[in-house]
This record gives C-alpha cells, sequence and structure tokens, in this order.
C-alpha cells in the first residue's frame, strides 16, 4: 500500500483567515491527485481531480495546486469561514486510490 | 442518476454474529473500493473490486472479513464472527473505469458489535 501523507493533522484557524495544508505523494505511476472534503457524518464530497503537474483548480474560496515531480499537492482556503470546518483529504490514484488521514480544519467564529 | 447506495446506513450485531454490508455503485461504474474509519482515525484502505475480480485486498484483515462485487447485484463485504474491533463504519466508493476521474462516496455503513 502506497504511503500518502498529509500534514497538519488538525488545524485550527480563526474566521476570516486564509489557510493551507499539504499532501504528499509518490511521484512514481501517478495518474491522478483528489481532494475531497468530508463533514462529520457525511460521506466524503469530491472537491478537486487534478492530473497534469502544475495544475491548478479552484471552486469558490478553495483552490488546489500538484506537483507531480516532487510528490505534492497544496489545498488553499481564503478568507475560512465556519462552514468550511471539516476533514479535507486527498488521494492518490495509481491503479487504486490510496487516502492519506486528512487534516481536520476548525474555523473558529 | 442515483449516488452511491450503501445499506444498512446503522448495523449491530452481536459478538459472533456475521455481518453483510451493501454497496450499489453509480450507475455505469465498475470499480468499487471499501474504507474502514474506526473511532478517531481516517479512512483505511480494504479491497478493491472490479465487476467479478478482486484487485487489491491488501488492506482487508486475512481472517473474517471477505469481499465480493459480483456480475449483477451489488458488492458485498461480509465480516463473519464479528468481534468488538469490528465497530466501525464502513465507507465503499465507486467510480468509472478511469482512475483518474473521482470517485463518489457512500454515506457509509455504521457497524456497532456489543
Amino acid at each position: 500500500i502506497l504511503n500518502v501523507e498529509q500534514s497538519p493533522q488538525s488545524l485550527h484557524v480563526q474566521e476570516g483567515d486564509s489557510t493551507n495544508f499539504t499532501c504528499s505523494f509518490p511521484s512514481s505511476n501517478f495518474y491522478a491527485l483528489h481532494w475531497y472534503r468530508w463533514e462529520t457524518a457525511k460521506s466524503p464530497e469530491a472537491l478537486f481531480v487534478m492530473t497534469l503537474n502544475g495544475d491548478e483548480k479552484k471552486k469558490g474560496r478553495i483552490s488546489a495546486t500538484l506537483n507531480t515531480k516532487e510528490g505534492y499537492s497544496y489545498l488553499y482556503i481564503k478568507g475560512s469561514q465556519p462552514e468550511d470546518s471539516a476533514t479535507y483529504l486527498c488521494a492518490f490514484s495509481g491503479n487504486q486510490f490510496y487516502f492519506g488521514t486528512g487534516t481536520s480544519l476548525t474555523v473558529i467564529p | 442518476n442515483a449516488g452511491v447506495m450503501q445499506n444498512p446506513r446503522h448495523l449491530v450485531r452481536r459478538r459472533g454474529q456475521e455481518a453483510r454490508l451493501r454497496c450499489s455503485p453509480m450507475k455505469g461504474h465498475s470499480h468499487v473500493y471499501w474504507y474502514r474509519q474506526l473511532p478517531e482515525e481516517g479512512l483505511k484502505f480494504m479491497v478493491y473490486l472490479q465487476k467479478e475480480n478482486i484487485i487489491d485486498e491488501s488492506g482487508m484483515p486475512k481472517e473474517r472479513f471477505s469481499a465480493e462485487f459480483p456480475k449483477e447485484g451489488p458488492s458485498i463485504l461480509r465480516i463473519q464472527q464479528v468481534v468488538r474491533g469490528d465497530s466501525a463504519a464502513y465507507f465503499c466508493a465507486s467510480s468509472p473505469l478511469e482512475v483518474n476521474t473521482e470517485a463518489f462516496f457512500g454515506q457509509g455503513t455504521r457497524l456497532t458489535v456489543v
């Protein structure tokens, strides 16, 4: 099983702050990198799929970048809101999906 | 187009009983993944299946656990002789043929062993 690492494990920020976290993955046999948002008591919801080195994706205040050569992706949240509080998972897909353990974000009003 | 359907949502079993968890993938999806979330932990991969084939079961305990994805019908995760440590949320996800498209998750089955 491949190792996908996310950091930090948890994060508390004030409402209005911008924040970012990291996903590290193997740089070989890469097909795609996925970001999911997972709220408590719900199922993970897909945010982005990125396939090309240098890809950048954006959805509202959330954006992500991808570096396949060095094996990392960043997720950015601009102007955090309490409703952004969730666990953010990344997954590396080679021949199947490998998930990190997530970054738990709490936005304090 | 219905999403990934898992049932039951909640399942209570006594120690030693069998648990059967079902996952119906999205229409047109031929790949199914099962994950387990233990309390205070993230998603742990268990098994990856395509129709009638187990592709990767490296995350699944060797004993008491089995999975199938028949030609017709849902994927089944079966846990025999359940123990307290099997209590967890079990999620399945499905994806279409291409691995660079996203996987969609069901809402999970929460298994409680008493």
